[in-house]
């Protein structure tokens, strides 16, 4: 069965520290795509990344960049320099190609300190 | 490109009352969702469109959730009569809807409601 494990309940850290925020999906498809939503206190879902499960190359945009391990099943994100800004809640997401339904894991509260 | 609307942004109200909630996809996307997002959970989708027609409403508690979208652009969302637990963030979300593999979908900033 289809599963996103997002183990980190809470994470705090003080401003411009490195952060990593672990995903770890279950799928029995070999076409599957990942996702990484951003969810601040306004409650918009920003949509960060999508990734297809046959491009493993990592991608790197600004402060954010994205480990895609297919070896370990892990999709995992690093916020560099972290920002205040940054505060939010991070869900990651799977889509398999049988199944277009988003499975969400429970997602993870990122604290940034000044 | 405008994104997402829905409105309201907030609502409070009453167990029994029934309340409606109304959501403009992002122009062209043909592909609406709905999705309730429980207060420290990750969204549940409660239903899927494709243009005016229903592609997913299996999570939909159907003795009092209700949605349309009857010409295949905007939706409304009803809840009646609403029950305490019914209190969550409720979320829609577009995709263009056009391609054989998953589409990115773009969200609103949702309704919050309230049932007291």
């Amino acid at each position: 069965a289809q599963k996103v494990t997002q183990a980190q309940t809470e994470i705090s850290v003080v401003e411009k520290e490195d952060v990593t925020l672990d995903c770890v999906y279950e799928t029995r498809d070999t076409t599957y795509y990942l996702f990484w939503y951003k969810q601040p206190p306004s409650g918009e879902l920003v949509f960060l990344i999508r990734r297809n499960s046959f491009d493993e190359q990592n991608e790197i945009s600004g402060r954010y960049s994205w480990n895609f391990q297919k070896s370990t099943s892990s999709f995992n994100f690093t916020i560099t320099a972290s920002q205040v800004v940054d505060s939010a809640v991070y869900f990651c997401a799977l889509s398999e190609a049988s199944n277009y339904q988003l499975i969400w894991g429970a997602g993870t509260k990122l604290i940034i300190k000044p | 490109e405008a994104g997402v609307a829905q409105s309201p942004r907030y609502k409070i109200i009453e167990k029994r009352q029934s309340v409606a909630f109304w959501c403009n996809p992002i122009s062209g996307h043909a592909t609406l969702y709905w999705y309730q997002q429980i207060l420290g959970q990750g969204p549940k989708l409660l239903i899927q469109f494709q243009n005016n027609g229903v592609v997913d409403d299996s999570q939909l508690p159907k003795d009092r959730f209700s949605a349309e979208r009857l010409k295949g652009v905007d939706s409304t969302l009803k809840i009646q009569p609403a029950k305490l637990e019914d209190s969550a963030v409720y979320l829609c979300a577009s995709s263009l809807g056009t391609s054989f593999t998953p589409d990115t979908q773009y969200f609103g900033p949702g309704t919050r409601l309230t049932v007291l």
